[in-house]
């Protein structure tokens, strides 16, 4: 079952923020996040698990609401180098990565 | 750069065609991944492997076999392949399939390109 991501699309000015919102109608062991450059290999970001954490690097964060099924991605301040597709990736086995990938988010920053 | 490699970056081939594409990794990950990639669209899983041995098919046509030759090597070999085959194909590996924890590390895939 692939998860829905909202918005499919978002258009920031450099320094602006953003969320990037990633729901399963399925129980999730773990929710991933991947961002693709056009012509480029999807690059990991990051991996919450069961237990509603929250991650986060640099300007770049996420959590994970296991209740509702649900993660976000939050984009703070941002830069022009944020710009590319974000996949959220889920995995629906416990005790086997099957990732199952959301349709993307394509996110433009304009200088 | 990636430490996924895939070769070739580009492969156009016909109907009748037989062609193999290889991705190598030596990170000493136990589990690699072919993934399919449309236009727009998101990766979506073809095969794994873990420990050298086929664990995943995901109901994948037999104009498409996957083999792999040991820990570092994974070959998808490709026969009479369609027009709607088109698309970039996407290696992953990971350290452990059995753990979700893990995050996949992908090659800049293939394009593929059937006439």
């Amino acid at each position: 079952q692939q998860p829905v991501q909202s918005p499919q699309a978002v258009i920031l000015r450099e320094g602006e923020d953003a969320v990037i919102n990633c729901s399963s109608s399925k129980a999730l062991y773990s929710v991933h996040w991947y961002r693709q450059k056009h012509g480029e290999a999807p690059v990991f970001l990051m991996i919450l698990l069961k237990g509603g954490e929250q991650k986060g690097h640099d300007k770049i964060s996420a959590s994970f609401n296991e209740k509702k099924q649900q993660s976000s991605l939050y984009l703070t301040a941002s830069q022009l180098s944020y710009s590319g597709t974000y996949f959220c990736g889920t995995d629906l086995i416990q005790g086997a990565q099957k990732l199952v990938f959301g349709q993307g988010t394509r996110l433009t920053i304009n200088p | 750069d990636t430490e996924v490699t895939q070769t070739p970056k580009h492969l156009v081939m016909g109907m009748t065609n037989k062609k193999s594409l290889k991705c190598e990794q030596h990170m000493g990950h136990r589990a690699m991944y072919w993934y399919k990639q449309k236009a727009k669209k998101p990766p979506e899983l073809m095969f794994v492997y873990s420990y050298e041995k086929l664990s995943i098919n995901e109901s994948v046509p037999s104009r498409f076999s996957p083999e792999c030759p040991n820990s570092s090597l994974l070959n998808l070999h490709l026969h009479a392949l369609q027009p709607e085959d088109s698309a970039l194909y996407l290696c992953a590996s990971s350290q452990d399939h059995w753990r979700v924890d893990l995050p996949l590390h992908f090659g800049n895939g293939t394009r593929l390109t059937v006439t």
